[in-house]
């Protein structure tokens, strides 16, 4: 079974800091990853895609994929109280009984 | 545009009922996904739909199914419930499929068996 393993934290982050958020997965040809960030008892909105090596930025939001290392990281930069979620990690690997594999999740905390 | 639609919000059903959940896709996406969320197991994948074919499916019994309509509509049924069932349940539309595309999610159905 495909595997996608967060830290769950909490991890907590001083206002105006950088947050930085990581995610290893266990299939080497997963092909897409995805970040998505829920609020407690809502439901997961999509904040970045990445589908190739290297960093993509939009934003404050910077998604970096090390396919290599099996390693996809976000961080962010000015980090505020209004970021303060669970982030989850999410891979495509080509289907099959897995589908997109979700990891459980960070619950990061922004300190004012 | 409008969002990915889920009907209805809350449903509790009684252990062995059956229950059927609804979902409208972003207008002109394709592909439908079904996700179940507790807080111990996370989101874990049902089944996919894509133009009213089951793509992918997850591991979980056959009283979860599913299927898609032409309009891209798509129902979601689990059968004979059990408490273990007690469950959000998302839905999640996207335009080309899993992997091509990103998936949006609606927000999501909270059934509760008893």
């Amino acid at each position: 079974q495909k595997e996608v393993e967060q830290n769950s934290g909490p991890l907590s982050v001083p206002e105006g800091a950088i947050a930085s958020l990581n995610c290893t997965y266990s299939d080497r040809v997963s092909q897409s990853f995805f970040w998505y960030r829920q609020y407690s008892g809502k439901s997961p909105e999509l904040i970045m895609s990445i589908y190739s090596n290297g960093d993509k930025e939009d934003g404050r939001f910077t998604a970096q994929l090390n396919k290599a290392s099996q390693y996809v990281s976000l961080l962010i930069r000015d980090s505020q109280p209004s970021d303060s979620a669970t982030y989850l990690c999410a891979v495509y690997s080509g289907g099959g009984a897995d589908g997109l594999t979700f990891g459980k999740g960070t619950h990061l905390i922004i300190q004012p | 545009k409008a969002g990915v639609t889920q009907t209805p919000r809350y449903l509790i059903k009684t252990r062995g009922q059956q229950v059927t959940l609804s979902c409208s896709p972003i207008s002109g996406h394709r592909s439908v996904s079904w996700y179940q969320q507790t807080p111990g197991q996370g989101l874990q994948f049902l089944f996919e739909y894509f133009s009213e074919t089951q793509r992918n499916k997850g591991n979980f019994p056959g009283r979860f199914s599913g299927r898609q309509f032409s309009n891209s509509r798509s129902e979601m049924n689990v059968s004979t419930l059990e408490l273990g069932d007690s469950a959000l349940y998302l839905c999640a539309s996207s335009l080309d499929g899993q992997g091509n595309s990103p998936l949006h999610f609606g927000n999501g159905t909270r059934l509760t068996v008893t």
